[in-house]
């Protein structure tokens, strides 16, 4: 069974409005961590956000926000007032922290932002 | 301070021969890991080490090694190269009590013929 799945390969937004991608997940543990990284065409993983587990307020790093929904297993990512610059692959990822901190990536979501 | 540095950048091997990709961070990271990343997939996890002379299988270990003799280095050798091992190698490191800040490597693209 997959660990993370996306399951929106492609996704589109107008400029300044809001996108949410999905992500949802599958684990045992109790305690893990989620994440979202941004691939822009250049190649490079970059860091957006971490919700643990055992955090019961929704994670927000400016623009963007981690909705995490525990009970549906899903940890989607908000990011409001979209900008050119957003367009990019997002990954959402999961570490098991009782399994011996794995990570596991989902296959991403290609997001292009219109002007 | 340089983060986490790859190397090389790019590198084309013929089927069974042997290579080691380097990988080296300057932040004194306890936990560091290599991934690859295939055409349409996520990154899945080959190998990792949560500190010098530890290290453990991820999702995808077949064809690699791993060590870890510093606490600044991990290399990743390929033992007898594959086609199938066409893909972009990343390395990425944390510290053990901030793991939710992984820094990534900027890749090495690596084509086996």
């Amino acid at each position: 069974a997959q660990k993370i799945t996306q399951t929106q390969p492609g996704m589109f937004v107008q400029e300044k409005e809001a996108v949410t991608l999905d992500c949802t997940y599958d684990t045992s543990d109790q305690s893990y961590g989620l994440f979202w990284y941004k691939q822009p065409s250049s190649g490079e993983m970059i860091f957006l956000i971490y919700q643990g587990s055992y955090d019961e307020q929704n994670a927000t790093e400016g623009r963007y926000s981690l909705n995490f929904q525990k009970a549906r297993k899903s940890a989607n990512l908000v990011i409001s007032a979209s900008q050119l610059g957003d367009s990019a692959m997002y990954f959402c990822a999961m570490r098991e922290i009782g399994t011996g901190n794995q990570f596991y990536f989902g296959t991403g979501t290609s997001l292009t932002v219109i002007p | 301070n340089a983060g986490v540095t790859q190397t090389p950048k790019f590198q084309v091997l013929k089927t069974g021969q042997s290579m080691t990709l380097q990988c080296a961070q300057d932040m004194n990271h306890e936990y560091m890991s290599w991934y690859r990343q295939d055409p349409g997939m996520g990154l899945r996890l080959i190998h990792y080490s949560v500190g010098a002379g530890i290290t453990d299988q991820g999702e995808v270990p077949n064809g690699y090694n791993v060590s870890r003799s510093t606490t600044e280095d991990f290399p990743l050798r390929l033992l007898s190269a594959a086609p199938s091992q066409t893909s972009v190698y990343f390395c990425a490191s944390s510290l053990w009590t901030d793991p939710e800040t992984q820094y990534f490597g900027p890749g090495t693209r690596l084509l086996v013929l």
